[in-house]
């Protein structure tokens, strides 16, 4: 199975600031990578796909990068409604596994 | 819009079976992958099994398979995942989730979750 490895786990930040999360795969899974965002009690939210494509209707702010093995999703400059905790999930073989969370707290 | 609406959850013994039930509206069911993903309690996500718009495709997690079995009716815009031989650490919430068109686990919408407590 493909493992996905996020860093860091958590972090704190303050509005206005420039935020950046890894993830890794234990093998190279191309582009198929996709990015979440999961606040408590709501629905997950898609925000990029295969990498790099912003979702219709996800903030400009987020972007995302990477190909093989290494990703980073970007916020530029964080607002508040962005503090949640963001996944990371392969959709290149089953098990289609997420990574285990980033949690974006406020500083 | 769409929406999707689970429901089936609830409190079972171990060694248990439970049905859960996804309805679907806002969208053309039968031309979606649709996925299984959940999480359990203070814990991370975890996607649980998917299947294709046609249901030729499925897959499983390896914690899961053989023990669940992902289904769904076209013809009555729903996705199922019966359960059986139910574990503690089977315990969380599980959303209910549609595919981006052409993927099978772009996880584009999701429900709100039903939640499976395991417990005797």
């Amino acid at each position: 199975d493909i493992q996905m490895t996020q860093s860091p786990s958590s972090l704190s930040a303050s509005v206005g600031d420039r935020v950046t999360i890894t993830c890794r795969a234990s093998q190279s899974i191309s582009t198929f990578l996709n990015w979440y965002q999961h606040k408590p009690g709501t629905a997950p939210k898609l925000l990029i796909y295969v990498a790099s494509s912003l979702e219709s209707g996800v903030p400009s702010r987020f972007s995302g990068s990477g190909s093989g093995t290494d990703f980073t999703l970007t916020i530029s400059s964080l607002q508040a409604e962005d503090f949640a905790t963001y996944y990371c999930q392969q959709s290149y073989k089953s098990p289609y596994t997420f990574g285990q969370g980033t949690k974006l707290a406020i500083k | 819009e769409v929406q999707l609406v689970e429901s089936g959850g609830g409190l079972v013994q171990p060694g248990g079976s439970l049905r859960l039930s996804c309805a679907a509206s806002g969208f053309t069911f039968s031309f979606h992958s649709m996925n299984w993903v959940r999480q359990a309690p203070g814990k991370g996500l975890e996607w649980v099994s998917s299947i294709t718009s046609s249901g030729g495709t499925i897959h499983y997690a390896d914690s899961v398979k053989g023990r669940f079995t992902i289904s769904r009716d076209n013809a009555k815009n729903s996705l199922f995942l019966q359960m059986n031989s139910l574990r503690d650490d089977d315990t969380a919430l599980y959303y209910c989730a549609k595919a981006q068109t052409y993927t099978e686990t772009t996880l584009q919408h999701w429900g709100r979750g039903t939640l499976v407590i395991v417990s005797s």
